[in-house]
């Protein structure tokens, strides 16, 4: 079965562009969560989305936006760039919802804002 | 605020000894645990879990302990092997709320 995959897997992008990074979740799966990672940090949650249809949303800007489609797959968009978006953006896949279900991860989009 | 504390931010253990990752909380509605591991240039893969209505959980050399009352879980790792070289994670949920909240993290390191 194949893993979760993200493209693209690095993203350079300047201060006030806007950027859309996509997600496809292992076949079957219908829950897809995002986070984001920074040095030192923990994962962040962003959103999640379950059948299309966003369950959770993190403590994230408005500028920060997703999506579901009826395949599963999500894309994750932010508009606005700034400095501090700079991050490893990585996507989540489930059978259920909810982030006590096990969770496969793929190796994340590494976006570099300049 | 966090939530989720991992205070040792890297932890070097000699191959074949006991690894011992620890992982703090402070919200008491917290209810279920996970820790993952993260490999670089991977994502995250789930390790082992607990639920609050269990104070310990085993799957091979890796054991899961939870505390309640000192609002602490540690991962033990027993014996340590080169592979398990990688950064852990621990993370919580609430049944209200399924977000996961993330710990910063401890970097393993296995001597050889």
């Amino acid at each position: 079965k194949a893993g979760v995959t993200q493209t693209p897997r690095y993203l350079i992008k300047t201060r006030g562009q806007q950027v859309t990074l996509s997600c496809s979740p292992i076949s079957g799966h219908r829950s897809v969560s995002w986070y984001q990672q920074t040095p030192g940090q923990g994962l962040q949650f962003l959103f999640e989305y379950f059948s299309e249809t966003q369950r959770n949303k993190g403590n994230f800007p408005g500028r920060f936006s997703g999506r579901q489609f009826s395949n599963s797959r999500s894309e994750m968009n932010v508009s606005t760039l700034e400095l501090g978006d700079s991050a490893l953006y990585l996507c989540a896949s489930s059978f259920l919802a909810g982030g006590n279900n096990e969770q496969f991860f793929g190796p994340g989009t590494r976006l570099t804002v300049l | 605020d966090q939530q989720v504390k991992q205070n040792s931010p890297s932890l070097s253990v000699q191959e074949g000894r006991i690894s011992i990752l620890n992982c703090d909380y402070t919200n008491s509605m917290f209810d279920y645990f996970l820790w993952y591991k993260k490999y670089p240039a991977e994502g995250p893969t789930f390790l082992i879990s607990i639920s609050s209505i269990k104070d310990k959980n085993e799957d091979g050399r890796f054991t899961v302990f939870l505390n309640k009352s000192a609002k602490h879980l540690s991962l033990h790792i027993v014996p340590s092997q080169p592979g398990d070289s990688a950064v852990y994670f621990c993370a919580a949920s609430e049944a209200s709320n399924y977000q996961l909240i993330w710990g910063a993290g401890t970097k393993l390191i296995i001597k050889p």
